[in-house]
């Protein structure tokens, strides 16, 4: 079955630690995205990326990282810089890059804690 | 900036009763709206979307939305509601980027179903 995988699902990070958060789609689409969810602030975005290796900050790019080296993959590492990093992390795909945005795809998250 | 509003965080709805959830954006072009749902801990799935032509739209799962222009407003809409709709709403829409395009979220609105 096509889709996006995030793993793991729960994740925990202890003081001073960078973590990645992995995302793989297997949909061959072109974009990804990283959107971080709080309770009531609905999702946010992070970094996007429109094709292979290159990326934009979204509106929350500081304290994390990404990297887009192959196009079925899109890992967030969430850095020591980032002083409130618990949240429910989002990856999303899209066939269409530069237009609407058509349909995005989501992985079903990872919960991201601090020990 | 482009921005979207959902005015109400919770809603209680009884089960067989209708149900209209608020969204209002703010876009100076023609928006690309849609809206999603979520389940406890999972990603999101899409219901419908707008881009242009007939201002209602139909959706999966018996729902419904109308754009409305004068009113900067896209409410989602469903006649009778089951249990099984209990979930939270996002509206999105589609904003402009450097290099392409993302979705901007409300902050989203939870859907009890009381019986």
């Amino acid at each position: 079955d096509g889709g996006i995988t995030q793993s793991p699902k729960y994740l925990f990070r202890k003081e001073g630690q960078n973590v990645t958060l992995s995302c793989e789609q297997n949909l061959n689409h072109d974009a990804m995205y990283w959107y971080r969810q709080d309770p009531g602030q609905g999702l946010r975005l992070i970094y996007y990326s429109q094709i292979v290796n290159d990326f934009q900050k979204g509106d929350i790019a500081e304290g994390y990282s990404v990297s887009r080296e192959k196009k079925e993959s899109f890992p967030l590492t969430v850095t020591s810089a980032q002083k409130n990093p618990t949240a429910f992390y989002l990856c999303a795909s899209s066939a269409d890059r530069g237009g609407t945005n058509e349909k995005l795809f989501f992985g079903s998250g990872t919960q991201l804690s601090v020990l | 900036a482009q921005s979207v509003t959902q005015p109400d965080i919770h809603i209680t709805v009884s089960e067989g009763a209708s149900l209209e959830l608020r969204c209002n954006y703010s876009y100076g072009a023609t928006p690309y709206l849609f809206w999603y749902v979520q389940s406890p801990g999972q990603g999101l799935q899409l219901l419908l979307k707008y881009f242009s032509g007939d201002t209602l739209v139909q959706g999966i799962k018996g729902f419904e939305a109308e754009f409305k222009r004068s009113q900067s407003s896209f409410n989602l809409r469903k006649p009778s509601v089951h249990w099984s709709d209990a979930a939270e709403y996002f509206c999105a829409v589609a904003t402009p980027y450097q290099a392409g395009t993302a979705l901007i979220f409300g902050k989203g609105t939870t859907l009890s179903v009381s019986s």
